[in-house]
């Protein structure tokens, strides 16, 4: 089944603990991104990467890393992570970057930070 | 000032019923238009696509954009309470305008159809 998986699903911590969320598609795209989802924010763009190696800032970057090692993985790092941090994080991919490529999501990453 | 505005709802109607949703936007370089559905606890899923201005039908649905107007619909014909989700509008420019695989999206607006 054709899918965007990430891990964990729920996540809490404190102030300052290091964390890694997981995030992995099948669909062998060329494109992966990171959002966050805040109420009456919507979701905005944390990190995106075109490809192996090639990665960006999107319009949330502070306080986030990414790295794109393999096509399939895109994890999302929060070296020191803060209260304003808790959200609800979607990884999303799809097979190009151009605008009109249909981007899948993943079923959400809900963090809180304490 | 946002770049796109959606209204956060609640919108609770009866089956059966008309929906529309809209979202308003600013920048006048977004070229595709995308209606996203979100079951609660899920990701957003793709449900309509437009490029440029028109009307797109697909089903019970269809998505009109009005960009003299920089105003975007969703019409949910025969609405069914497995309907019921949140609605988000997206929108991204042209690649020749730097436009990468960027959505920006509306709020979302919650819709519940009860029977």
């Amino acid at each position: 089944e054709a899918q965007v998986t990430q891990n964990p699903r729920y996540l809490i911590t404190v102030t300052g603990k290091k964390l890694t969320v997981t995030c992995s598609q099948n669909m062998n795209h060329e494109y992966m991104s990171w959002y966050r989802q805040d109420p009456g924010l919507g979701l905005r763009q944390i990190y995106y990467s075109m490809n192996v190696e090639v990665t960006d800032k999107g319009d949330v970057p502070e306080g986030y890393k990414v790295s794109r090692k393999e096509k399939r993985n895109f994890p999302l790092i929060l070296e020191s992570p803060s209260p304003n941090q808790t959200s609800l994080y979607f990884c999303a991919s799809s097979l190009s970057g151009g605008p009109s490529y249909e981007q899948y999501f993943g079923p959400g990453t809900r963090l809180t930070v304490t | 000032q946002k770049e796109v505005e959606q209204d956060p709802g609640p919108l609770s109607v009866p089956e059966g019923a008309i929906v529309s949703l809209n979202c308003t936007y600013s920048n006048s370089a977004f070229q595709y238009f995308m209606w996203y559905r979100q079951y609660s606890r899920k990701g957003p899923e793709l449900l309509m696509y437009t490029y440029s201005s028109g009307n797109k039908e697909d089903g019970r649905f269809t998505a009109q954009v009005d960009k003299s107007s920089k105003y975007i619909s969703l019409f949910i014909r025969d609405s069914q309470p497995s309907d019921s989700a949140t609605y988000l509008c997206a929108m991204s420019r042209s690649m020749f305008s730097g436009g990468y695989n960027k959505l920006i999206f509306g709020a979302g607006t919650r819709l519940a159809v009860h029977p």
